[in-house]
């Protein structure tokens, strides 16, 4: 069965400091994966997504993620973190399902990324 | 802006109670998914529905049933709510790859 996991509940870091959000996966076959981002009181916004191609995949907002097929993981990464950031991550991968095309995602349990001014 | 849209934004009512939640997906989407956010289970996978008819389910309650209409939108209906059916509820249409999310439906049951 697919999963991922999120190792972090919580992940602290200063503003201007570089933020590692960690996640985790197993899947069978070749892994397509996500990750969202959940302000408060707000829906979920993709970010960026993990296909095919190079393993550093650039998204929204200054993300960018590692995918690294050797360790499982799929890291959220920014160079320099800001205060607008702090929000709930979410990291999910595809479930294909008995019928291939679009199927349901299976998410993380999230992690909450405080950036402290 | 997602362009999905899901309404009420916000709901209350009573243990007992049913109710409807309404989602239209970004124009051109076939595909709506509904998914539910508690604070016990995270993010669960509900249902899905493409192009008119049921495609996946996941941990859905037999209280629970979905539909979608022929202009895409589709209703998730909620029975015999219990206080552990409060919850975010979100609805989500696909795009190439990722899925696009609304805001959601807050259920508050009493």
């Amino acid at each position: 069965a697919q999963s991922v996991a999120q190792p972090e509940d919580q992940v602290n870091v200063a503003e201007g400091n570089p933020l590692t959000v960690k996640c985790t996966y197993s899947v069978s076959g070749n892994p397509y994966l996500f990750w969202y981002v959940q302000y408060p009181n707000r829906g979920l916004q993709f970010l960026l997504k993990y296909i095919t191609g190079d393993n550093l995949v650039k998204g929204s907002y200054g993300f960018e993620a590692e995918f690294n097929k050797s360790q499982t993981s799929f890291h959220l990464k920014k160079p320099s973190a800001l205060v607008s950031d702090s929000a709930l991550y979410f990291c999910a991968v595809r479930d294909w399902g008995f019928s291939g095309g679009y199927n349901k995602l299976i998410f993380g349990a999230g992690t909450r990324l405080a950036v402290h001014p | 802006d997602s362009g999905v849209t899901q309404t009420p934004k916000h709901l209350i009512t009573a243990t007992g109670q049913r109710v409807t939640l309404r989602c239209s997906p970004r124009s051109g989407d076939l595909s709506v998914y509904w998914y539910q956010q508690s604070l016990d289970q995270g993010l669960q996978f509900l249902i899905q529905y493409y192009n008119g008819e049921e495609r996946a389910k996941g941990n859905i309650l037999e209280r629970f049933s979905a539909q979608q209409f022929p202009d895409l939108h589709s209703e998730l209906n909620l029975s015999s709510l219990e206080l552990g059916d409060s919850a975010l509820y979100f609805c989500a249409s696909a795009g190439e790859d990722e899925q696009f999310f609304g805001p959601g439906t807050r259920l508050t049951v009493l």
